[in-house]
């Protein structure tokens, strides 16, 4: 049971590439979450999903764009990095809303935008 | 708007208690969680409240008063192993969590 995996677990990119980074849990979780995370900053939602083939927006959505199209993998891509996006990307999962159920979270994402 | 406060960092001694506060305004509340991150991890679960008073878990605790918008979380006979930051998080009216910017706590010897 690997729980909540992302990759790849860093990666540098010029200004204006693309790139997608994969998140898969292994719990059968309905509900799962991009987050990013910026120093002196709390985390900050950025698209999330509570089902397979739904997505939704979170705090931060532009500049990014999502999909579920299995109930394991939430996928979030950049598709023209800017330097404003580096950041350290994390997915998380949940069982069920978050009256109840904790979140758990991936590794993270070490992105850095040139 | 919404807001979550906490020490930005804090300093304590090991074997000594500590106490990490956390203020909340946010639009609904559906719970209060308390996270654990070491440096370059992932947050990891700690408490969850939604009741006000005292839920304790060895040598974790966490308080929380609605009506003050008010949480801490209470470490006992800190450990080396326990220098982390500490984040907060309120649930809001959506179920959305609004996390705070954390708090890193530094045991010294």
């Amino acid at each position: 049971n690997a729980g909540v995996t992302q990759t790849p677990k860093f990666r540098v990119l010029k200004t204006g590439q693309s790139m997608t980074l994969l998140c898969a849990q292994d719990m059968n979780h309905e509900y799962m979450y991009w987050y990013r995370q910026d120093p002196g900053m709390g985390l900050r939602l950025i698209h999330y999903s509570v089902g397979e083939g739904t997505t939704a927006k979170g705090e931060v959505p532009d500049g990014y764009n999502v999909s579920r199209l299995k109930k394991q993998n939430f996928l979030l891509g950049l598709e023209s990095a800017a330097p404003s996006q580096t950041s350290v990307y994390f997915c998380a999962s949940s069982p069920g809303l978050a009256d109840q159920e904790t979140q758990y979270f991936g590794p993270g994402t070490r992105l850095l935008v040139l | 708007g919404q807001n979550i406060d906490q020490p930005t960092e804090m300093t304590a001694t090991e074997g000594a208690i500590v106490q990490i506060n956390c203020t909340y305004q946010t639009s609904g509340f559906n719970g209060l969680f308390w996270y654990q991150q070491h440096a370059g991890e992932a947050p990891t679960f700690l408490s969850y409240n939604v009741l006000d008073g005292l839920e304790e878990k060895g040598r974790f605790s966490s308080f929380l008063s609605r009506s003050k918008g008010y949480s801490y979380l209470l470490l006992k006979e800190l450990q080396m192993k326990d220098s982390a930051s500490y984040l907060c998080a309120v649930a809001d009216s959506n179920y959305q969590l609004i996390w705070g910017a954390g708090t890193k706590l530094i045991i010294k010897p």
